[in-house]
């Protein structure tokens, strides 16, 4: 079965520190696709970054950056110089061919001006 | 390009009362998903049709749920009658590559949901 695990419920960080949302993943499937998605109060969900199972390069885009590590099955999403904008929820999901999207339960990010 | 349509952007009703929530997808768009979201955990998805066939159903409680897409274009989601626990945030959202196995999976786009509360 798919699981993702988000282990960190809320965070909290001052604006213009850096700061790390971990994901963990658990598939049997050797194919798979991981997201991220933020929320923000709006409630509309914004897709960020999708990876597939065999690109473990790491990404930046401005002032994120992911990290993707088949070894310990984590694809962690990395904030620099964070920013009041930033504060929404971010979720991780996990896709396999065969299978639904699997969505996290999502970690709250606070940035605090 | 138009982002996703959904309305009511928020109801209230009773329990055991009836509530349908409508959804345009983006122009073009084959695959269309509605998500149930329960305040504080992910979107679950419920239901997912690719053109006006339903690809996947199989967490859509179909006792009180249903959902149609004719037209392969727009689509509701109807809750008759309604529990307390379907109190929740429903999402739309479509995408123009089905995800089937095999296919590239593309990015899904979505609406700003219709906030339920049952009372």
């Amino acid at each position: 079965a798919q699981k993702v695990t988000q282990a960190q419920t809320e965070i909290s960080v001052v604006e213009k520190e850096d700061v790390t949302l971990d994901c963990v993943y658990e598939t049997r499937d050797t194919t798979y696709y991981l997201f991220w998605y933020k929320q923000p109060p709006s409630g509309e969900l914004v897709f960020l970054i999708r990876r597939n199972s065999f690109d473990e390069q790491n990404e930046i885009s401005g002032r994120y950056s992911w990290n993707f590590q088949k070894s310990t099955s984590s694809f962690n999403f990395t904030i620099t110089a964070s920013q009041v904008v930033d504060s929404a929820v971010y979720f991780c999901a996990l896709k396999t061919s065969y299978d639904k999207v699997i969505f996290g339960p999502g970690t709250s990010l606070s940035v605090i001006p | 390009e138009a982002g996703v349509a959904q309305s009511p952007r928020y109801k209230i009703i009773e329990k055991r009362q009836s509530v349908a929530f409508w959804c345009n997808p983006i122009s073009g768009h084959a695959t269309l998903y509605w998500y149930q979201q329960i305040l504080g955990q992910g979107p679950k998805l419920l239901i997912q049709f690719q053109n006006n066939g339903v690809v996947d159903d199989s967490q859509l409680p179909k006792d009180r749920f249903s959902a149609e897409r004719l037209k392969g274009v727009d689509s509701t989601l109807k809750i008759q009658p309604a529990k307390l626990e379907d109190s929740a945030v429903y999402l739309c959202a479509s995408s123009p590559l089905g995800g089937l196995a095999g296919s590239t999976f593309g990015e899904q786009f979505f609406g700003p949901g219709t906030r339920l509360t049952v009372l």
